[in-house]
């Protein structure tokens, strides 16, 4: 079945350290890839997004994914952490007329 | 500002008593989606709509209805909600296709006791 999965459903890492959430994605063709981000209280977010070409792709407030095909995944990182990070963050992916969210990893900032 | 806005913010009613979450897209968006979120069970697609006066079933629909009459809003309908709809609701819109991405709007926490 097409799935997306994010094995961490909550990490904590201190203000100015590196972060790194995992995503991993079932069986298919090139898929297109999303990262979203929910603040409390807020809506979802597109963080950034991944169709074809570079791997590496950038996103907004500092974020990065890489897309690595022989590992399924999509991994979201970003190299300093802000306490305005904290917030809950979804992978995603489309394929085949379908979209289908992870059910979330969240992120909490120590100052 | 382009936004998908949803009213109202927040919704606490009774058993059985029909109830309208309204949902307005001003990025000339074809695509349009709702979705619920619950704890541990991340967002569960409700119904979506491809363009105006189609509406499909998405993978929760049973007890919504929608209507897409106009391209900018597609409203969620509870015609009599129960308990187990206690959730917090998300519209969303896409150009084209889902596979640009959505924006979505600020979410609508409904109780129903």
């Amino acid at each position: 079945a097409q799935s997306v999965t994010q094995p961490d459903i909550h990490i904590t890492v201190s203000e100015g350290a590196s972060l790194e959430l995992r995503c991993n994605y079932s069986y298919g063709a090139t898929p297109y890839l999303f990262w979203y981000v929910q603040s409390p209280g807020q809506g979802l977010q597109l963080l950034l997004k991944y169709f074809s070409g570079d791997t590496l792709v950038q996103g907004i407030k500092g974020f990065e994914a890489e897309f690595k095909r022989s590992q399924s995944s999509f991994n979201l990182r970003k190299p300093s952490v802000h306490w305005s990070d904290a917030a809950e963050y979804f992978c995603a992916r489309y394929n085949f007329n379908k979209f289908y969210f992870g059910s979330g990893t969240k992120l909490n900032v120590k100052p | 500002e382009a936004q998908v806005t949803q009213n109202p913010r927040y919704l606490i009613t009774v058993t059985g008593k029909k109830l309208t979450v309204t949902c307005s897209q001003n990025m000339n968006h074809e695509y349009m989606s709702w979705y619920r979120q619950d704890p541990g069970l991340g967002l569960r697609q409700i119904y979506y709509s491809m363009n105006v006066e189609v509406t499909d079933k998405g993978d929760v629909p049973e007890g919504y209805k929608v209507s897409r009459k106009e391209k900018r809003n597609f409203p969620l309908i509870l015609e009599s909600p129960s308990p187990n709809q206690t959730s917090l609701y998300f519209c969303a819109s896409s150009s084209g296709t889902e596979r640009y991405g959505y924006t979505f709007g600020s979410g609508t926490r409904l109780t129903v006791v």
